[in-house]
């Protein structure tokens, strides 16, 4: 059975940087990429970015250029990083694993394991 | 970014009913969406892949359909445990973007 359990600051002031990490276990980290998303108290879901298992990431660029996402290969766990961070950030972030079927381009991909999400809360 | 808009945005429907949610994409994404159930307090869960692949362990109950730009999640016999929040993601071009959400209430 895979799990992934997350770990990380829960409050935060204004303009720090919040920094969460995931650990895998019970299954392949190296065959898989990986994503976070976070999701506002009372609202909807939002893709942060991933990483892929080459090591590349995507990122939402709706967060500009404050997300850093990394792995760490020989612990089986990748990190989050959000700098200067705002009320705005306040949110359940989530780690998950990306599955998914044919390669690309004609990839299709889902998120088939979750972290159990931690909330982290920006206030002053 | 893509936007993916969810209709309704909540129902209410009894123990039994036939549920159909939609999903529509602002462009083409191919058959690159999945379903997502979330519980309050808990993490989403997968229910649908590539628009129509159940999930493993997923009820029959449920299905997908679609492609292009317009898709349906379909639950075709309303359970207790099926009430909940269910939001559709597509995953053809980044940013990956979800719908802002379908909230399914007893009625």
């Amino acid at each position: 059975q895979v799990l992934l359990q997350q770990w990380g600051a829960g409050l935060l002031k204004p303009s720090e940087t919040l920094s969460l990490t995931c650990a895998v276990s019970g299954g392949s980290f190296s065959d898989y990429s990986w994503t976070f998303i976070r999701q506002p108290p009372g609202k909807g879901l939002e893709w942060i970015g991933d990483l892929h298992h080459s090591g590349s990431t995507n990122h939402n660029p709706s967060l500009k250029s404050r997300v850093t996402i990394s792995m760490d290969t020989s612990k089986n766990q990748f990190s989050l990083k959000l700098s200067s961070v705002t009320a705005a950030d306040t949110a359940i972030y989530y780690c998950a694993r990306v599955g998914g079927i044919a390669p690309p381009p004609r990839r299709r991909s889902y998120l088939d394991y979750w972290g159990q999400g931690i909330l982290v809360t920006v206030a002053s | 970014a893509i936007q993916m808009t969810q209709s309704p945005s909540s129902l209410s429907a009894s123990v039994g009913d036939r549920v159909t949610i939609t999903c529509r994409a602002s462009q083409y994404i191919r058959d690159n969406l999945g379903w997502y159930q979330q519980k309050p307090g808990k993490a989403p869960k997968l229910l649908i892949y590539a628009a129509a692949s159940l999930q493993s362990g997923v009820p029959s109950r449920f299905s997908g359909s679609g492609s292009a730009t317009d898709f349906t999640l379909t639950i075709s016999s309303l359970q207790p445990e099926d009430f909940a929040t269910y939001y559709c993601l597509q995953d053809y071009t980044y940013p990956w973007t979800f719908g802002q959400g379908t909230k399914v209430e007893i009625k």
